[in-house]
């Protein structure tokens, strides 16, 4: 089966800290991709940065780093210079190329202290 | 150009009832998902259509199901509700040549009391 763990329910960050989320998945498959979204109170899911799985160089979006582990197949996201904009759910997830279903987290809540 | 937009944003339902939503699609996006969203189990996937045929479906029963018209609109309908029903449905767009980028709409709270 094929599933995505993110085991921080919530987490807390000083404003202007960095922060580390967690996430773990699980498949067979060796070709996909992975994901970082941030959905804020009450608005849209964003995507916040976004990995291919053949690509050993961990991708970054300014603030925003991963730390991607395609032996131990986990995809840690990290969010340098925290801002209160940044308080959100952050959910992690992939998709098999060639396959259009994607696999979410159950997420992580992220408060960011001012 | 104008993002992924849901009707109705909110919903309350009584158990039995049925509902249908619907999602419009970014301009020039063929594929459309959909997913459920509930406290403490993320996001589900329920189904993806293309060209107006369902090409990809989740683990969910067979009161949900959906359609997609010849424009890319999708509506999503759920029969017989159950109070277990209550969540975000969320849908998202993409062109299937850049499939790696789904763009969400804001969603549908579905209430069924």
């Amino acid at each position: 089966a094929q599933t995505v763990t993110q085991s921080q329910p919530e987490m807390s960050v000083q404003e202007a800290e960095t922060v580390t989320l967690s996430c773990t998945y699980d498949t067979s498959e060796s070709d996909y991709y992975l994901f970082w979204y941030k959905q804020p109170p009450s608005r849209q899911m964003i995507l916040v940065i976004r990995q291919e799985a053949y690509k050993q160089q961990n991708a970054t979006e300014n603030r925003f780093s991963v730390n991607f582990q395609k032996a131990a197949k986990s995809f840690s996201l990290k969010i340098s210079d925290s801002q209160l904009g940044d308080a959100a759910m952050y959910f992690c997830a992939f998709k098999i190329i060639g396959t259009y279903k994607y696999i979410f987290g159950t997420g992580t809540r992220l408060k960011v202290l001012a | 150009k104008a993002g992924v937009t849901q009707t109705p944003r909110y919903l309350i339902k009584t158990r039995g009832q049925q509902v249908t939503l619907s999602c419009s699609p970014i301009s020039g996006h063929r594929s459309v998902s959909w997913y459920q969203q509930t406290p403490g189990q993320g996001l589900q996937f329920l189904f993806e259509y293309f060209s107006e045929t369902q090409r990809n479906k989740g683990n969910f029963p067979g009161r949900f199901s959906g359609r997609q018209f010849s424009n890319s609109r999708s509506e999503m309908n759920v029969s017989t509700l159950e109070l277990g029903d209550s969540a975000l449905y969320l849908c998202a767009s993409s062109n299937r040549d850049r499939d790696y980028e789904q763009y969400f709409g804001p969603g549908t709270r579905l209430t069924v009391t």
